[in-house]
């Protein structure tokens, strides 16, 4: 089936450590977007990617990282930079010229 | 990017048709109108895109007047399950990020 994946669903850090977020699609498509939301709040952008070896920042960057080596793989990593962590992470996916985007299930994140 | 509002909260009852507008006063040209659907604790769902005009699909109907500042998403005789957040979407198909509002929560009651 094609599809987006995350994974973990749950995933539990200790303050001050780095993690990575998986994020993998079979879509065969170019862009792929990573959003950050927080209890009864909508989504806020943290980095796209419009192709591979390329991304850019959005609207809250500062304390993750990402990278995009395989078309199909846009790994999040959440710094020990980031002041509050702990949030629910959504990774989607969208042909270049579409503005339909395919979502993940979602990772919990919680940084104790 | 063109900013949209839309209602923070909605109440329906099942079996009632449910309007939910969203205005977006500064849409550019190229710009279309996405809507999506979100439920707890999972990923936003595609629901309806729409340039002009009027837009129907199996799920719902989407409204848009002549000058696009705003935008009417449709959902006839919604049931429990559409009890969820919908958020409208203004931008380019070419555009290079998805930008999302607050949404709307939709409680619809038995």
């Amino acid at each position: 089936d094609g599809g987006i994946t995350q994974s973990p669903k749950y995933l539990f850090r200790k303050e001050g450590q780095n993690v990575t977020l998986s994020c993998e699609q079979n879509l065969n498509h170019d862009a792929m977007y990573w959003y950050r939301q927080d209890p009864g709040q909508g989504l806020r952008l943290i980095y796209y990617s419009q192709i591979v070896n390329d991304f850019q920042k959005g609207d809250i960057a500062e304390g993750y990282s990402v990278s995009r080596e395989k078309k199909e793989s846009f790994p999040l990593t959440v710094t020990s930079a980031q002041k509050n962590p702990t949030a629910f992470y959504l990774c989607a996916s969208s042909i270049e010229d579409n503005t339909e985007a395919f979502f993940g299930q979602g990772t919990r994140l919680t940084v104790v | 990017l063109a900013k949209t509002t839309q209602p923070i909260s909605m109440d329906s009852y099942e079996g009632q048709e449910v309007n939910i507008t969203c205005s977006h006063n500064n849409i550019a040209t190229n710009d279309y109108i996405t809507w999506y659907q979100q439920f707890p604790s999972q990923g936003p769902r595609f629901i309806i895109q729409g340039y002009k005009t009027k837009v129907t699909n199996e799920v719902a109907s989407l409204f848009i007047p002549a000058d696009r500042k705003s935008s009417t998403l449709s959902l006839p005789r919604v049931s429990l399950s559409d009890t969820a957040v919908y958020y409208c979407l203004v931008g380019d198909t070419g555009r290079r990020a998805l930008t999302f509002g607050s949404g709307t929560r939709l409680q619809v009651q038995p």
